[in-house]
């Protein structure tokens, strides 16, 4: 990968259990983002975190930031059908390139 | 509700076929980038721009080309077509700044026979 892998490749989980994902990127960051791609389609902004920052939430979004092991971990509470998606993490580097990681495929049966 | 368009959203051509990708964002962003990724892989950056008249080449080596002339427009073209360009193409904008998230375009699927 260009900057850095996500674990695990997949999953597979029932409705209202959590998903986790993690994140880890190769170089200094000036902030960390999660995206969700539906089915080959465009990428949908989920939640970014800044590199000064530890831990954010949205909804039932969690984001972790832990810039010395330089990765990241997403939470998703009570999932979904709906949240049955590929997430990708996005590293902020340079300033100005965003550069995406290998995904996770995270699929939520009812 | 996103507010940056793509066409075509699917695309299959001959060979030898110079063919350009429209994207076009409403949101005044003057960042705008193009990203290109295979069924189930990562993206990969080919092309970006800081505003008009502004293009950069990304992080993967493309044969495509692109032009800014207008703040809304960063239609990408291939001059001459071919299987290798078989791919998704994402094109995305943002507002200055880093604290941003991109805005994505759904996409063109673009095969080349």
């Amino acid at each position: 990968s260009q900057q850095g892998e996500e674990d695990p490749q997949a999953l597979s989980i029932q409705e209202g259990e959590n998903a986790t994902m993690n994140c880890s990127y190769k170089t200094s960051i000036n902030n960390l983002q999660w995206y969700r791609q539906n089915s080959g389609r465009g990428l949908v902004h989920l939640i970014l975190i800044r590199s000064n920052e530890r831990e954010k939430h949205s909804g039932r979004l969690r984001v972790t930031l832990d810039t010395s092991k330089k990765s990241s971990s997403l939470l998703i509470t009570a999932s979904r059908a709906a949240d049955t998606a590929s997430y990708f993490c996005a590293t902020l580097i340079k300033g100005h390139k965003l550069i995406f990681g290998t995904g996770t495929r995270l699929q939520v049966f009812p | 509700e996103a507010d940056i368009y793509q066409t075509p959203r699917y695309l299959v051509i001959g060979t030898g076929k110079k063919i350009t990708l429209e994207c076009s964002q409403t949101m005044g962003h003057d960042k705008m980038y193009w990203y290109q990724q295979d069924p189930g892989m990562e993206l990969h950056l080919i092309h970006y721009s800081y505003g008009v008249n502004s293009t950069e080449k990304g992080d993967l080596s493309s044969e495509s080309t692109v032009s800014r002339i207008r703040t809304e427009h960063f239609p990408l073209t291939l001059e001459s077509a071919r299987p290798s360009h078989t791919s998704q193409y994402l094109c995305a904008s943002s507002e200055s700044g880093r604290d941003y998230g991109y805005t994505f375009g759904s996409g063109t699927r673009l095969t080349v026979v």
